[in-house]
């Protein structure tokens, strides 16, 4: 059975401040997408990353994928509040993590 | 462009009673559709998975049932509500699997 672990579950931190979220996954796949879920509200795409050594990025994110190591890194660089929400990862499309819930202080 | 709607919005349902979601997908053909819960604070479960009319695969075992009667329409329902099915329920559809899966506005269900 495919597991799908995130750490850390739930992060507070500073504006300004970096920090990385990590997803870990138990089988072989190529394909890890990232999802942001605002607080009451559905969620949205934000990467999908597709094969060994892919990296993307948008604005103050920037997400990696090491399938060697099955594992997936979510890089928040300077935040701000508006990366409040909470961040999941997904593994063959449809396996999610238990998600991250991030808060950004002033 | 796609657009995918679920409702009701909210729904506040007596223990016992049977259940109906709905959602609906436009703009796309043959999509692949998914029924997803989230307990409060907590992450997705996936529920129900179709890849066409009338195929259904079921993730867990449980009181509810889905069905696909149109290409572009895919339906939650139960006979008998329990209360652990209070949750925030998500549909979403894809274009392949595996692929990016694009959500709904959710419905969020309270049994009492």
């Amino acid at each position: 059975e495919l597991k799908v672990e995130q750490n850390p579950l739930f992060l507070s931190m500073q504006e300004g401040k970096n920090y990385t979220i990590y997803c870990n996954y138990s089988t072989t796949s190529d394909r890890l997408y990232w999802y942001r879920q605002d607080p009451g509200k559905s969620l949205e795409s934000l990467f999908v990353l597709l094969s060994n050594g892919a990296v993307k990025q948008e604005g103050r994110l920037m997400a990696s994928l090491d399938t060697k190591a099955r594992l997936s890194t979510l890089h928040i660089t300077a935040a701000v509040h508006d990366l409040s929400a909470t961040y999941f990862c997904a593994v063959d499309s449809m396996r999610f993590g238990a998600g991250t819930r991030l808060t950004v202080k002033p | 462009s796609q657009t995918i709607h679920q409702w009701p919005a909210t729904l506040v349902q007596p223990v016992g009673s049977p259940l109906s979601l709905e959602c609906t997908v436009e703009g796309t053909s043959n999509p692949n559709l998914y029924w997803y819960r989230q307990a409060a604070g907590r992450g997705l479960q996936l529920l129900f998975y179709s890849v066409g009319i009338g195929q259904i695969s079921s993730e867990v075992p449980q009181n509810l049932s889905a069905s696909r009667p149109q290409d572009r329409q895919f339906i939650l329902s139960s006979k008998k509500l329990l209360l652990s099915d209070s949750g925030f329920y998500l549909c979403a559809w894809s274009v392949r699997d595996p692929g990016t899966q694009y959500f709904g506005p959710g419905t969020r269900l309270l049994v009492l």
